[in-house]
């Protein structure tokens, strides 16, 4: 069975500008997941969906930071524009039921980003 | 908001020792996971514990959650060097709430 796929794995920006990351997650899993971990931290939730709808997305700048998951399928994670605390990993998870309750999240390898 | 401390935050341990490492959280939960993440890498599923008081096992690695529901312990027996990285516990207040993540647990082998 295929992962959670992420790309890019490295990218690194001036502060003002934008970037986009995307994630494909495992075949079949209803619930994607974004996360933020700054270095030396635990991951931090940016946004939850649900097939094609937001579930939480109560700690996502919104000012900054966009996300879709236009079909349902794979997602794009977007800052406009970075800033220097932006500089994190910034890691995908995937899991198979719809309400993502009490299910495994299965991580993707993650982008790193570095904002100078 | 949801507060989930472990501690401690770095364990060195030498190589054959056990340790144990702490997650607690502020509120009662409805279900605790632990990832593990390798230096560089991303975290993966170890184990949940939804009931109180469960205590379950994989080789040398025992958890264990509280009969409050507010905290569990990972224990790690005869430690090995692939045992290094961080211990991250993740808890849910309540089934379908998000998962909060704790700082994490680092931990370092002497062979």
């Amino acid at each position: 069975e295929a992962g959670v796929a992420q790309s890019p794995r490295y990218k690194i920006i001036e502060k003002r500008q934008s970037v986009a990351f995307w994630c494909n997650p495992i075949s079949g899993h209803a619930t994607l997941y974004w996360y933020q971990q700054i270095l030396g931290q635990g991951p931090k939730l940016l946004i939850q969906f649900q097939n094609n709808g937001v579930v939480d997305d109560s700690q996502l700048p919104k000012d900054r930071f966009s996300a879709e998951r236009l079909k349902g399928v794979d997602s794009t994670l977007k800052i406009q524009p970075a800033k220097l605390e932006d500089s994190a990993v910034y890691l995908c998870a995937s899991s198979f039921t719809a309400s993502g309750g009490t299910d495994t999240q299965y991580f993707g390898p993650g982008t790193r980003l570095t904002v100078l | 908001g949801q507060q989930v401390m472990q501690i401690p935050q770095y364990q060195h341990v030498q190589e054959g020792e056990d340790f144990t490492t702490y997650c607690n959280s502020s509120t009662t939960l409805s279900n605790i996971q632990w990832y593990k993440q390798r230096p560089g890498g991303h975290p993966v599923f170890l184990i949940q514990l939804v009931k109180s008081g469960e205590v379950k096992k994989q080789k040398r690695l025992t958890f264990q959650f509280g009969e409050a529901k507010k905290n569990s312990s990972l224990h790690i027996t005869a430690t090995q060097t692939t045992d290094v990285g961080t211990y991250f516990c993740a808890v849910r207040k309540a089934a379908g709430n998000k998962l909060t993540f704790g700082g994490g647990t680092r931990v370092l082998v002497k062979p």
